[in-house]
């Protein structure tokens, strides 16, 4: 079956604008996840979203930074006044329920760069 | 924070076994350990967990020591393609039924012809 998918693939963007980061996750994983990585680090945690439970927001690096997810179904990662910091791979993951013993399973990034 | 040990990179012969160390002393005893890899500009792709027995897929093998404190990933017969960076990861509770992946740098294998 279809995987996680990610758009845009690729986002170049000014110093100041917003953007918008969309994940689509396989369907009916209920859990889903955002990472950020830098280049040549590794993931960094970012949000977790189980079922219609509130989200897990501990790795949100300042309130620039929001998602939010609509049902078990899509979600959008929005980073407000872009800085050059943000520029990253952005990654979603989804999940069947989100425990300890199971696989999330990632889309194909978006390349943001912040110029 | 990774609570991770891996090599930052290896080297291995085409057709040999690749064997990818990892220590993780201070695991948990419901902590899973995990191995992902990540092929150039691509998302992480999984490869295999476990807890505490060894196990085996199509992709690999995982070696657990008996105190949980390391690990090995073994890829029987490595293939060009199989040159990536690999993560070996705990996952990390984080409230709720949130267990996150906590990612390090992983090791670069490099298999050579």
């Amino acid at each position: 079956g279809a995987g996680v998918s990610q758009s845009p693939s690729n986002k170049v963007t000014e110093k100041g604008k917003d953007v918008e980061l969309r994940c689509d996750p396989i369907s009916g994983h209920t859990a889903l996840y955002w990472y950020r990585q830098r280049l040549g680090q590794g993931l960094e945690f970012l949000i977790y979203f189980q079922g219609n439970s509130a989200p897990d927001k501990s790795g949100l690096p300042s309130d620039r930074f929001s998602a939010e997810r609509t049902g078990e179904s899509v979600s959008t990662l929005t980073i407000q006044r872009t800085q050059q910091e943000d520029s990253a791979v952005y990654l979603c993951a989804s999940s069947g329920a989100g425990g300890p013993s199971d696989t999330q399973y990632f889309g194909p990034g978006t390349r943001l760069t912040v110029l | 924070d990774a609570k991770t040990t891996q090599p930052p990179s290896m080297d291995c012969a085409e057709g040999r076994a690749a064997n990818l160390p990892c220590n993780h002393s201070t695991i948990s005893g419901n902590e899973y350990v995990y191995w992902y890899r990540q092929i150039h500009s691509q998302g992480p792709q999984y490869i295999i967990h476990g807890l505490k027995n060894n196990e085996t897929n199509e992709m690999a093998s995982l070696i657990i020591t008996e105190d949980r404190k390391s690990s090995t990933l073994i890829l029987p017969h490595a293939t060009l393609r199989d040159t990536a960076v690999y993560y070996c990861i705990v996952r990390v509770y984080s409230g709720g039924s949130n267990y996150k992946l906590t990612f390090g740098k992983g090791t670069l294998l490099t298999v050579n012809p």
